[in-house]
Parts: C-alpha cells; sequence; structure tokens
C-alpha cells in the first residue's frame, strides 16, 4: 500500500529556533496534503490543507506565519515552526491524499513529537 | 461545526471479552466515517472506513456500524486479545475534504 514517510521522527529544539518537519508520500503522488497537531489525550486538530504548487490553507486559530507550510512538490510538504514555544510542543502528524485514486484515499504519516525547551 | 465525541474516554477489559465503542457526530452530512487505531506516540492504522451510504463494515474481528441519521456509530471487538489494547479514534470525513477527529478511547485489554 501507499507509504507516507515524515522527518524527523522526533525532535528536541530550544525556545526561539525554527524546526521543519518534512512529510513525503513515497509511492504516490500527493495532490493535497493535510497537518495535523495532537496533543496529549486530545484529538487530532486539522491546522492546514496544502495542494501543491499553491498556498496552503489554515484553520482558524492557526497562524500561518508561525506554522509555514511549503508543498513544493507532488511527493513533499515540509512543515516549519518558526520561533518555537514550549506551547508548541505537541505531536505532528501529516496526511496525504493519492491524486490518482478516489478522494477517500487518505494515508497518514507516522508523525513526529516536538519537544520545545 | 462538526463535533465528534468518543465514549467512554477509556475502558479495561478482560481478554476474551466482546466490547462496544462509540462514537457521536453532530452534523449528519457526511461524506464517511473512519476507526483508526492508534499506539502509543504512533501514528495511525486505518481500520475501517464506511462510506455515508453503507450500514456497516466488518474486518476479521471488527465491525463497525453507521446510523448516520442519528450521528452515530460504533465499533464492535469480538473477542479481546492483549494486541488490541491501544487508542481507538473515530473520524468524520466531510464533503470539504477535512477530517474532524474524536478524541478516542484508550483500550485496555487485561490478560
Amino acid at each position: 500500500g501507499a507509504v507516507v514517510s515524515q522527518h524527523p521522527s522526533w525532535v528536541i529544539c530550544k525556545s526561539g529556533t525554527s524546526v521543519k518537519i518534512e512529510c513525503r508520500s513515497l509511492d504516490f503522488q500527493a495532490t493535497t496534503m493535510f497537518w495535523y497537531r495532537q496533543f496529549p489525550k486530545q484529538s487530532l486538530m486539522l491546522m492546514a490543507t496544502s495542494n501543491e504548487g499553491s498556498k496552503a490553507t489554515y484553520e482558524q486559530g492557526v497562524e500561518k506565519d508561525k506554522f509555514l507550510i511549503n508543498h513544493a512538490s507532488l511527493t513533499l510538504s515540509t512543515l516549519t515552526v518558526t520561533s518555537a514555544h514550549p506551547e508548541d510542543s505537541s505531536f505532528y502528524i501529516c496526511s496525504a491524499r493519492d491524486g490518482g485514486l478516489s478522494r477517500d484515499t487518505q494515508y497518514f504519516g507516522p508523525g513526529t513529537r516536538l519537544t520545545v525547551l | 461545526k462538526q463535533e465528534v465525541t468518543q465514549i467512554p474516554a477509556a475502558l479495561s477489559v478482560p481478554e476474551g471479552e466482546n466490547l462496544v465503542l462509540n462514537c457521536s457526530f453532530t452534523d449528519s452530512a457526511i461524506y464517511n466515517l473512519q476507526w483508526f487505531r492508534q499506539d502509543p506516540g504512533k501514528g495511525l492504522t486505518s481500520l475501517l472506513l464506511i462510506q455515508s451510504s453503507q450500514r456497516e463494515q466488518t474486518s476479521g474481528r471488527l465491525n463497525a456500524s453507521l446510523d448516520k441519521s442519528s450521528g452515530r456509530s460504533t465499533l464492535y471487538i469480538a473477542a479481546s486479545q492483549p494486541g488490541d489494547s491501544a487508542t481507538y479514534l473515530c473520524a468524520v470525513g466531510g464533503w470539504d475534504d477535512k477530517i474532524i477527529f474524536g478524541k478516542g478511547t484508550r483500550l485496555h485489554i487485561l490478560p
């Protein structure tokens, strides 16, 4: 089946620094990718939707200048957490939709755990 | 705005028992509904997907039902095993391409 990878799987950074998380579709072209955030014992919350070659659409309450999303190719989307603060510590998961299949087919990555000290 | 609620939040049962996890949603105009499994610190594993026009889906010991009119879905796990211990997430897919997740049910199967 289709595979979505994320890198890194975990990262620890100092407050004020920026962190980039990559989401890759390994064997299919992802026309649309989604970024979610999950706090402990909470549900996954959609942060933004990105389509290849266009600007991401952010959900209400998500700061687009803080969470920069780039979907430059059909197999790669990146999420950059700028000027990270401890409250940004969370589990970030991406998903990708295969443009060649039905809209039902959305594959999830393994997640990236971010800890901001 | 779609809201998804899962009850109970946590459940512990002895091995071998059959169990039911519940999910409710506020807006019945859904595209599909999925059940996922999430192990601690890990990503999501899709278990079952039910289209809005379907009533249920089955995979092995798992059966998921959907009653769109009442805004409810149940996940039935037969003959539970310790390896079933995980968090089970209910996720509602909308016509706007967005998936709304519940908070999950943390299941612990006692050996």
